[in-house]
């Protein structure tokens, strides 16, 4: 069974500039969730999507922003890019089986973005 | 609210020796606890989860957490570390809906020849 699809991998993007990254769960997972993860701020939640629709959000300004399409693959957006968004952008899916907490959520290996 | 404190954010052991990597965690509920490990350059992969139905959980690489609610930890044990171990580990706690997790601030372990 293949694992969660993280794509591009790496990517360096200028201030200003807007990134889309694409995030595709394991086959039969209809929730994907994102994290940020740097260096200072460690391991941080940014949202949620499940069956197309955002369940939870974390604390991130509105540049932010994602979507899910109904094969349940995931994109998120940052537009406006600043210098602090450089992190390694990690998806996670889950099968949601009990609808509550105690699902694991399985990582993809990151999407490095690189803001220059 | 679900957070968890990770003790030590560096650990170095010698290879064989005992490896310990602390967490506590708040919760106002019963908690579900994980383990996952960061390789460089590499996304989490899963370690072990608590989710009530025993105290000491084993995971994969022959780790295992003993869940101690008195103590409010889920501390992360393996009895001989190997050259392989060596990576970061993160303790986190499942939110109470969703698939919302709280992340330590993580444990990098160093194994020493």
């Amino acid at each position: 069974k293949a694992g969660v699809t993280q794509t591009p991998r790496y990517l360096i993007k200028t201030r200003g500039q807007q990134v889309t990254l694409s995030c595709s769960p394991i086959s039969g997972h209809r929730s994907v969730s994102w994290y940020q993860q740097t260096p200072g701020q460690g391991l941080q939640f940014l949202f949620e999507y499940f069956s197309e629709t955002q369940r939870n959000k974390g604390n991130f300004p509105g540049r932010f922003s994602g979507r899910q399409f109904s094969n349940s693959r995931s994109e998120m957006n940052v537009s406006t890019l600043e210098l602090g968004d450089s992190a390694l952008y990690l998806c996670a899916s889950s099968s949601y089986l009990s609808g509550g907490p105690g699902n694991t959520i399985y990582f993809g290996e990151g999407s490095w973005l690189t803001v220059v | 609210a679900q957070s968890v404190t990770q003790l030590g954010s560096h650990v170095s052991v010698s290879e064989g020796a005992l490896v310990l990597l602390r967490c506590n965690y708040s919760s106002s509920v019963p908690p579900y606890l994980f383990w996952y490990v960061q390789y460089p350059n590499q996304g989490l992969q899963l370690l072990l989860k608590y989710t009530s139905a025993a105290t000491l959980v084993k995971g994969i690489n022959g780790f295992e957490a003993e869940f101690k609610k008195s103590e409010t930890s889920f501390h992360l044990t393996k009895p001989s570390a190997h050259m392989s171990d060596a990576a970061e580990y993160f303790c986190a706690v499942s939110g109470s809906a969703g698939n919302q997790f709280y992340f330590g601030t993580g444990t990098s372990l160093t194994v020493i020849p």
